[in-house]
């Protein structure tokens, strides 16, 4: 069965500190996909990323950089230089393929990150 | 503007009172699902669908029914709500044909907050 571990509930930084929030990953499938997604105060969820297990390239988008390691069961996300925007819940999920899974993403239980200016 | 589409935005419900709630997505999405949300829990699966015709059940089935007769629409059925039931429910669709694409991911509705009391 596939699982996401969270551990950080929350984070507080200050305003353009680097930031790094963790995720781990529990799968028995050799395909699988990751994702990242913000929900920030005004409640929606937005997709960040999506990285596939074939996939071990970290990505770099602007402040944002995610760090995919098979090895760890890790796929970790760094925002640099942190603004007050930046507040919000963050999910890390996982979706297997459908050999016996569904696509169909299990979530962490978020890391809810406060920036202060 | 394309998208999944969930309504009511809130909704206040008495114990063992019937709702549905509605989920509708006009990007010809395959798979769809409700999740809901609560305080430290992150996001848990309720139910999906990996097509018209097709449901399953997910982590927490308990307490709600669902049906897919059409692509566009995933209505979630509370058949007698119970204040365990209070939470926000997200709907979420995806198209895994496109999971090889950079931008694959779930695209989410803005939630449904319902309070049972």
């Amino acid at each position: 069965a596939q699982k996401v571990t969270q551990a950080q509930t929350e984070i507080s930084v200050v305003e353009k500190e680097d930031v790094t929030l963790d995720c781990v990953y529990e799968t028995r499938d050799t395909t699988y996909y990751l994702f990242w997604y913000k929900q920030p105060p005004s409640g929606e969820l937005v997709f960040l990323i999506r990285r596939n297990s074939f996939d071990e390239q970290n990505e770099i988008s602007g402040r944002y950089s995610w760090n995919f390691q098979k090895s760890t069961s890790s796929f970790n996300f760094t925002i640099t230089a942190s603004q007050v925007v930046d507040s919000a819940v963050y999910f890390c999920a996982l979706s297997e393929a459908p050999t016996g899974g569904s696509y169909i993403p299990t979530f962490g239980r978020g890391t809810s990150l406060i920036v202060h200016p | 503007n394309a998208g999944v589409t969930q309504t009511p935005k809130f909704q206040v419900l008495k114990t063992g009172q019937s709702m549905t709630l509605q989920c509708a997505q006009d990007m010809n999405h395959e798979y769809m699902s409700w999740y809901r949300q609560d305080p430290g829990m992150g996001l848990r699966l309720i139910h999906y669908s990996v097509g018209a015709g097709i449901t399953d059940q997910g982590e927490v089935p308990n307490g709600y029914n669902v049906s897919r007769s059409t692509t566009e629409d995933f209505p979630l059925r509370l058949l007698s709500a119970a204040p365990s039931q209070t939470s926000v429910y997200f709907c979420a669709s995806s198209q895994p044909r496109d999971r090889d694409r950079a931008n694959y991911g779930y695209t989410f509705g803005s939630g449904t907050r319902l309070t049972v009391v």
